[in-house]
């Protein structure tokens, strides 16, 4: 079982920054945080991933809760081209190389 | 250099009848992945490669699927007398290595639909 929930859509206006909450309650210690989206009809694309800090790519910035246990993906400037499926997967960097995906959140880019 | 390919795009069978689909990764990748995703649903795996060898077969849902790797490169998920519920597309994606600091580059998948 995916070990995050997501809301299962989220609408934001072109141009404003989209933020995209993910629970991950009983994440340990070694867990990281990965972030994809998936654009219809496409295969998925990684965004970024983090462990403790906040992170920042061209892509998009993660922060992450102090006590880890929850993380918001923020696309700064949304675009049309941003509508796709979010998927926040958690995943033991050690030993588990699977990505155990949930059903992610729809986000709907409005003109 | 080009991304993880996969062919066909879509294919089409009868119930009953064998499939083959491919994946070619990006060169140099050691790690391959096999997936499937069914219609609004999230991914789910099937089958890991490191290098020709596959420590991991547990998600394959039943005997009539399987997989091989060779070369290190090219793999290749076969499906035996196909199910209406096979019906999915079929994602293959790569990494660098096993420990998965990488990130797992798809393909944009194999649509199978069993008629």
């Amino acid at each position: 079982d995916a070990k995050t929930t997501q809301p299962p859509s989220m609408d934001c206006a072109e141009g404003r920054a989209a933020n995209l909450p993910c629970n991950h309650s009983t994440i340990s210690g070694n867990e990281y945080v990965y972030w994809y989206r998936q654009i219809h009809s496409q295969g998925p694309q990684y965004i970024i991933h983090g462990l403790k800090n906040n992170e920042t790519n061209e892509m998009a910035s993660l922060i992450i809760t102090e006590d880890r246990k929850s993380s918001t993906l923020i696309l700064p400037h949304a675009t049309l081209r941003d509508t796709a499926v979010y998927y926040c997967i958690v995943r033991d960097m050690d030993s588990n190389y699977q990505l155990i995906w949930g059903a992610g959140t729809k986000l709907i880019i409005k003109p | 250099g080009a991304g993880v390919s996969q062919s066909p795009s879509n294919k089409v069978t009868e119930k009953g009848k064998d499939v083959e689909l491919r994946c070619d990764p990006i060169s140099g990748h050691t790690a391959l992945y096999w997936y499937r995703q069914s219609l609004g649903q999230g991914l789910e795996f099937l089958i890991y490669f490191q290098g020709n060898s596959a420590p991991d077969k547990s998600g394959l849902p039943s005997d009539r699927f399987s997989a091989e790797r060779t070369g290190g490169s090219v793999s290749t998920l076969t499906i035996q007398r196909t199910q209406q519920e096979d019906s999915a597309v079929y994602l293959c994606a790569s990494s660098l290595e096993r420990a998965g600091r990488n990130e797992q580059f798809f393909g944009p998948g194999t649509r199978l639909t069993v008629l």
